[in-house]
């Protein structure tokens, strides 16, 4: 089955940085995977989505990346600001069903 | 365009009770998917309902429950609680079809059980 988890479960940055947060997953079926971010007492909110047959996909201040290669998927955040503080989950997506792992909590100090 | 909601917010209830939990569509959905995510953890997927039905359904014992009514909103149940229930529940809504590609996740709500 699925499965998807992540290298960091922390990672902090400074105001004005790039942060990146790496994410693998094992399953090759999946068909696209997302990127979610989740602020304390708050659903998941999405952030951008790259499907299967693409290597990269650019949002607002933000990059996925996937390497199907290695089973690896990245997301850039430019410019990180302190509201993109928050834990962020990578998701697997396939029929009817997101996979997602445990999360990377991401930390922007002033 | 109201999003996706859910009720109670927060919710206590002791073991051995019986719970049962709301969602309401983001508009224009017609599908919904219930995820329950333990503190530290990710969404883990219990259940997705489309046209009034159970679709697929995650790792989760028969305890847990649910309905889709003709308006698209669900309900979660899960009779028989144990501590391991406690947890943050989440919907999510996404527009028809088999697939569960852009999800839209609501608030959640808190379980505590006792």
């Amino acid at each position: 089955g699925e499965s998807v988890g992540l290298h960091l479960p922390t990672l902090s940055v400074q105001e004005g940085d790039n942060s990146i947060i790496n994410c693998a997953y094992s399953n090759s079926a999946s068909d696209y995977f997302i990127w979610y971010k989740q602020e304390s007492g708050k659903g998941p909110q999405f952030i951008i989505d790259i499907r299967s047959n693409m290597d990269k996909r650019q949002g607002q201040r933000v990059t996925v990346l996937l390497n199907k290669t290695v089973k690896h998927l990245s997301l850039q955040i430019a410019a990180t600001q302190p509201g993109d503080s928050a834990v962020y989950f990578c998701a697997g997506g396939g029929y009817s069903t997101l996979t997602f792992g445990k999360g990377t909590m991401l930390l922007v100090s002033p | 365009d109201a999003g996706v909601t859910q009720s109670p917010t927060h919710l206590i209830k002791t073991r051995g009770q019986q719970v049962t939990l709301r969602c309401s569509p983001k508009s224009g959905h017609d599908t919904v998917s219930w995820y329950q995510q333990a503190l530290g953890q990710g969404p883990q997927f219990i259940f997705q309902y489309y046209e009034e039905e159970e679709r697929q359904r995650g790792n989760f014992p028969d305890r847990f429950s649910g309905h889709q009514f003709p308006n698209y909103s669900s309900e979660l149940n899960v009779n028989a609680l144990l501590l391991g229930d406690s947890a943050l529940y989440l919907c999510a809504s996404s527009l028809g079809g088999f697939s569960s590609y852009e999800q839209y996740f609501g608030p959640g709500t808190r379980l505590t059980v006792t």
